[in-house]
């Protein structure tokens, strides 16, 4: 089946550091990778779909220069946190999908839980 | 605007329970999927189910059932006989067909299965 793995699980910051997250698909090639933000006990919060060879897209209310998003090959797409905040503290998971139908089941990374000092 | 509700934000049962999570969603779309995925403690999603639009009959899968009407706009999800193992948080979802598969979450439900 599907597998994605994300990489860091945890990681611990100072702030004003800048962290990467990395999101591979391992079996299969994913032309499009979404980005999901969690904070505690709340819903998952898309952040920006990210398509091979392209610029992000990002949600409304996203910042683009603080959460880079970079999808060079069909296997990886990372996530900096720039100039990383307390604020910027939260739970993110990435997804990745064979193609951009809404049919294609999206198949999750275990998520990576980022605490900002 | 796509939209999903789950009204219950927690719920706790007994084992062997049955129990139903909620889902409302709303789109203007014609053509649309609904999923159901589990998030346990340890965070990952797991996918559970995916329906498509055109597609109302129930489905069964063991323990779990899920019931789609149109009609009310629902997608809800049914556990017989719950167990501990059950316990999770779980989210309704929507995807419309040319939105570029991207999903759009519900609050989620905290589902806790005492012993």
């Amino acid at each position: 089946g599907a597998v994605v793995s994300q990489h860091p699980s945890r990681v611990i910051c100072k702030s004003g550091t800048s962290v990467k997250i990395e999101c591979r698909s391992l079996d299969f090639q994913a032309t499009t990778m979404f980005w999901y933000r969690q904070f505690p006990k709340k819903s998952l919060m898309l952040m920006a779909t990210s398509n091979e060879g392209s610029k992000a897209t990002y949600e409304q209310g996203v910042e683009k220069d603080k959460f880079l998003i970079n999808h060079a090959s069909l296997t990886l797409s990372t996530l900096t946190v720039t100039s990383a905040h307390p604020e910027d503290s939260s739970f993110y998971i990435c997804s990745a999908s064979r193609g951009s139908s809404g049919a294609n089941v999206l198949t999750f990374g275990a998520g990576s839980r980022l605490t900002v000092l | 605007a796509q939209k999903v509700t789950q009204a219950q934000t927690e719920i706790s049962v007994v084992e062997k329970e049955d129990v139903t999570l909620d889902c409302v969603y709303e789109t203007r779309d014609t053509t649309y999927y609904l999923f159901w995925y589990k998030q346990p403690p340890s965070g990952e999603l797991v996918f559970l189910i995916r329906r498509n639009s055109f597609d109302e009959q129930n489905e069964i899968s063991g323990r779990y059932s899920w019931n789609f009407q149109k009609s009310t706009s629902s997608f809800n999800f049914t556990i017989t006989a719950s167990q501990v193992v059950d316990s999770a948080v779980y989210f309704c979802a929507l995807s419309d067909l040319n939105q570029g598969g991207k999903l759009i979450f519900g609050q989620g439900t905290e589902l806790s299965v005492k012993p």
